[in-house]
C-alpha cells in the first residue's frame, strides 16, 4: 500500500505568514493527490484536486504543487480561519491512503 | 446544492453488525462514485470504500476486507456500507463522501 508521510505534524503561524506543508508518497502517484481541510468539529473539506486544481469557492490564497512523489500545500497569507489539520490523500491506486495530518495553529 | 446525509450510526457491542446509509440529493448519484471514510475519535482520516457509479467494481481497505460491504440504490440515492465483526477499533465517525461533498458522518461506537 502507498503511505502517505506529511510534515511537519504541527506548525504555529502568524496571520499573514506564508506556509508550506509536504506530503511525500511512499511510491508514484502521479498527480493523483488531493488535499482536505478539516477544522475543529467540522466534516473535512477538499481544497485541491489532482494536485494542484483548487475546488470551487476555495480562496487563492491556497496552492498545491508537485507530481510523483512529493507534494506540496502552500497557504500564502495565513488568515485567521485557516487554522485547522491538513490531510493529503492519494487517489492513484487501491487502498486510497490518507497522510497524518498537518496541525496549523495560529500563535 | 449538493447534499450528503449519513445515518445508521449507534452503540453497538463487539461482534455484531450494523448498516450505514447515506442519502444522497442535488446530483445524479448513479453517474458517480462514491466513498465511506471514517475518522476514530481523535485520530486521522480513514478511507475504507469505494463503489463504482454502477456498482461494477467495490474496493476496501485492508482493515475492513471481508468484514464491510459497500453498496447502493441507485433507485433510492442511497449509498450504504454494512458493517460485520464489529470491533472496538471500528469505533469512529463515518462519513461518505463523493469529490469535494462530505456528509457531516454518523458515529458508530463499539463497545461492550
Amino acid at each position: 500500500n502507498t503511505v502517505m508521510t506529511q510534515s511537519p505534524t504541527s506548525m504555529f503561524t502568524s496571520v499573514g505568514d506564508r506556509v508550506t506543508m509536504s506530503c511525500k508518497a511512499s511510491q508514484n502517484v502521479g498527480i493523483n493527490v488531493g488535499w482536505y481541510q478539516q477544522k475543529t468539529g467540522q466534516s473535512p473539506k477538499r481544497l485541491i484536486y489532482w494536485a494542484s486544481n483548487r475546488d470551487t469557492g476555495v480562496p487563492d490564497r491556497f496552492t498545491g504543487s508537485g507530481s510523483g512523489t512529493d507534494f506540496t500545500l502552500t497557504i500564502s497569507n495565513m488568515q485567521a480561519e485557516d487554522p485547522a489539520i491538513y490531510y493529503c490523500l492519494q487517489h492513484n491506486s487501491y487502498p486510497y491512503t490518507f497522510g497524518a495530518g498537518t496541525k496549523l495553529e495560529l500563535k | 446544492e449538493v447534499q450528503l446525509v449519513e445515518s445508521g450510526g449507534g452503540l453497538v457491542k463487539p461482534g455484531s453488525s450494523l448498516k450505514l446509509s447515506c442519502v444522497a440529493s442535488g446530483f445524479t448519484f448513479s453517474s458517480y462514485g462514491m466513498h465511506w471514510i471514517r475518522q476514530a475519535p481523535k485520530k486521522g482520516l480513514e478511507w475504507i470504500a469505494l463503489i463504482y457509479y454502477d456498482s461494477s467494481n467495490k474496493y476496501y481497505a485492508d482493515s475492513v476486507k471481508g468484514r464491510f460491504t459497500i453498496s447502493r440504490d441507485n433507485s433510492k440515492n442511497t449509498l450504504y456500507l454494512e458493517m460485520n465483526s464489529l470491533r472496538s477499533e471500528d469505533t469512529a465517525m463515518y462519513y461518505c463522501a463523493k469529490g469535494p461533498h462530505w456528509g457531516q458522518g454518523t458515529l458508530v461506537t463499539v463497545s461492550s
